[in-house]
Parts: C-alpha cells; sequence; structure tokens
C-alpha cells in the first residue's frame, strides 16, 4: 500500500536552515503531487505548497515565499523540503502528503518535529 | 485565522448522531468539493472524506459528507469512543488559489 516515511525530529536555532525528507513507497511516485503542510503546536493544519512530482515544478504558498525550497529525487522516490532562516514560529510538525486530486490528501508522513529554540 | 470557519468544540454520547460544520465562502465551500480529515492526537490526519461526500476505502458509511451554499457538515452516526479526535474540513479555494482548512473541531464522546 502506498505509504510515506519522513525523517526525523529536528533542534534548531533561529536563523539556521532545515531541510525534512519524505520517501514514497508502494505507488508510482509521479503520478501524484506532494503536499507540505504544517501544524504549529495546539493548532490547526497549514498548506504550504507543493511540487509536481512529474516536473519538479513547486508552487509555495504566499506566507512562505522565499523561504521555502522544495526539490526531489525520483530515483529514490522522495521530495524534500528546506526552509531557511528559521524563526521560532517556524516550530511544529510538517507533513508531506500525496493528493490525490482537488487537494484531498490521501496518504499522510507520520510528520517531522521541528523545533526552533536558542 | 482560518479561512473556514469550524466550532472548536463538539461532544456527543455513546451511538448517537453528530454534526460538525464548516462554513466557508463562495470561493471556497461554495464552489468546490469539501473534504474532512480525522486527527487522533500525537497522529497525521487521516482523509475521511473527499469530494463532497466521498469516503476512501475503509473509512465506515458512519461517516458522510454534504453541503450547502457556503456551508458544509460532516455526520457521524453510530458514535463510538474512537471517534473522539479533532476533525477538519478543507477545501480549495479559487481567489487565494491553495486549499485552505478550518481550525479544527475537536468531539468528545461522552
Amino acid at each position: 500500500q502506498a505509504l510515506l516515511v519522513q525523517s526525523g525530529s529536528e533542534l534548531k536555532k533561529p536563523g539556521a536552515s532545515v531541510r525534512i525528507s519524505c520517501q514514497a513507497s508502494g505507488y508510482t511516485f509521479t503520478s501524484y503531487s506532494m503536499n507540505w503542510l504544517r501544524q504549529a503546536p495546539g493548532q490547526g493544519l497549514e498548506w504550504m505548497g507543493w511540487i509536481d512530482t512529474a516536473s519538479g515544478n513547486p508552487m509555495v504558498a504566499r506566507g512562505f515565499t522565499g523561504r521555502l525550497v522544495f526539490s526531489l529525487d525520483t530515483s529514490v522516490n522522495t521530495v524534500h523540503l528546506r526552509i531557511n532562516n528559521l524563526v521560532f514560529d517556524d516550530s511544529g510538525v510538517y507533513y508531506c502528503a500525496r493528493d490525490r486530486g482537488f487537494g484531498a490528501f490521501d496518504v499522510w508522513g507520520q510528520g517531522t518535529p521541528v523545533t526552533v529554540s536558542s | 485565522q482560518s479561512v473556514l470557519s469550524q466550532p472548536p468544540s463538539a461532544s456527543g454520547t455513546l451511538g448517537q448522531r453528530v454534526t460538525l460544520s464548516c462554513s466557508g465562502s463562495n470561493s471556497n465551500v461554495g464552489s468546490n468539493a469539501v473534504n474532512w480529515y480525522q486527527q487522533l492526537p500525537g497522529t497525521a490526519p487521516k482523509l475521511l472524506i473527499h469530494s463532497q461526500n466521498q469516503r476512501p476505502s475503509g473509512v465506515p458509511d458512519r461517516f458522510s459528507g454534504s453541503k450547502s451554499g457556503t456551508s458544509a457538515s460532516l455526520d457521524i452516526s453510530g458514535l463510538q469512543s474512537d471517534d473522539e479526535s479533532t476533525y477538519y474540513c478543507a477545501v480549495w479555494d479559487d481567489t487565494l488559489g491553495v486549499p485552505v482548512f478550518g481550525g479544527g473541531t475537536r468531539l468528545t464522546v461522552l
């Protein structure tokens, strides 16, 4: 069955960068876009953007423009999220999620907790 | 501040039917199919309903979705203890050009 496995938790200082990985298995990787979502502690879900796994074209949500970099490695069915210039409010759990179409995210990674602390 | 509005909490008793609401606007709920997610504490969200009223494989038919105008609803019948979760509505927003979420409703089963 389709599965997404993310990299482990991260502890970073303000101003640093973090890279989170998400490896897919059990389906044709390039047939579905991959999305990234964030959940701040005790808060709801926030969509950050997506990457077209067939073309590599990214789309970053307006509030994150300039600090996010999406990339992929189709040889190992993996997408990466890099967040530059971390601030305290970037703390939370980051999820990758497969889009089955029309924003319906049907397969999710287990989440990667990121803590930004000085 | 979420684009979609959901009541922060709801409750029901075992076996009861509950309805969770999600309010949006013409550019999102009024124009596109709504998706619903269930999130148990400490776990990733799970797609519960997509395309307004379609259930992914494995989701019991106790869960159903509907929409009227700019409001959507998730009905849960025959409430069970493991339905105690947070439920999020989500939909594509034509004006923003992105998917938007509600703030979530935490359902307590009494």
